[in-house]
C-alpha cells in the first residue's frame, strides 16, 4: 500500500515550458486535491476532485489545469510556466461521502522556474 | 472568508518537557480539523482529525482538543523528544465547501 505517490519529485522549467504533475493513490479514495506550499504563505489549493469525473477551482486556479483520469489519478498540468509557478507542489487524498474522513500527503514535487 | 492562524510561529524547548501549540480560525462553521505534522523537505503526515461534534483526540503522547465556539484547538505533546522536532500545521475543513484551510505552522525544536 503506497498512499499517495507523486512524479517527478524535482523538476526544472524555463519560462514558457509545459508540463504535468503526475499523482496517484491506492487507498480507494474519492476525493484528491493539488496544493501548493510557498514560504509565508502556507498551504492554498490549487484544485480539487470530489469524485471521478468532476473537478472544481480551489483559492489559487489561475495557470493550472487538472485532469481526474480515472479514481486513482489526478494530474496537475502548467500550460506555459512561469517564475511565480516556483513551489513545492503536494496532492492529498481523502474519503468525502457523509463523514469527511483525514487527509494523506504525497511526498511532493519541488518545481524551479526560471 | 476561513482564516487560519498558529501560534507561536516558533518554539523551543529542552526535550521532555510538556508543551502546547495553538490553532485558531475565524469562522466556527467546521466539519472538522486536522493536525499534521511536516519534516523538513517532505510532505504532511496526518496526526490527528477531530471531527466537529468531538472535544479532542488522542493518539500516544500527543492531545488535540477542540473548541468550535471559541474558535481554537491546542495541539498537547508530552514528553517532548528530539524526535518531534518538526513544522506542525492546522487545517480546518468549513461545512461549505471542500476546502481545506491551512494554518502557517509552528516550527518546533527539541533540544538534547
Amino acid at each position: 500500500n503506497a498512499g499517495v505517490t507523486q512524479t517527478p519529485k524535482f523538476q526544472v522549467l524555463k519560462t514558457g515550458q509545459s508540463m504535468t504533475l503526475q499523482c496517484a493513490q491506492d487507498m480507494n479514495h474519492n476525493s484528491m486535491y493539488w496544493y501548493r506550499q510557498d514560504p509565508g504563505m502556507g498551504l492554498r489549493l490549487i484544485y480539487y476532485s470530489a469524485s471521478e469525473g468532476t473537478t472544481d477551482k480551489g483559492e489559487v486556479p489561475n495557470g493550472y489545469n487538472v485532469s481526474r483520469l480515472n479514481k486513482r489519478e489526478f494530474s496537475l498540468r502548467l500550460e506555459s510556466a512561469a517564475p511565480s509557478q516556483t513551489s513545492v507542489y503536494f496532492c492529498a487524498s481523502s474519503v468525502t461521502g457523509l463523514v469527511v474522513y483525514e487527509q494523506y500527503f504525497g511526498p511532493g514535487t519541488r518545481l524551479t522556474v526560471t | 472568508k476561513q482564516e487560519v492562524t498558529q501560534i507561536p510561529a516558533a518554539l523551543s524547548v529542552p526535550e521532555g518537557e510538556n508543551l502546547v501549540l495553538n490553532c485558531s480560525f475565524t469562522d466556527s462553521a467546521i466539519y472538522n480539523l486536522q493536525w499534521f505534522r511536516q519534516d523538513p523537505g517532505k510532505g504532511l503526515t496526518s496526526l490527528l482529525l477531530i471531527q466537529s461534534s468531538q472535544r479532542e483526540q488522542t493518539s500516544g503522547r500527543l492531545n488535540a482538543s477542540l473548541d468550535k465556539s471559541s474558535g481554537r484547538s491546542t495541539l498537547y505533546i508530552a514528553a517532548s523528544q528530539p524526535g518531534d522536532s518538526a513544522t506542525y500545521l492546522c487545517a480546518v475543513r468549513n461545512n461549505y465547501g471542500q476546502n481545506f484551510v491551512f494554518g502557517p505552522g509552528t516550527r518546533l525544536s527539541v533540544l538534547p
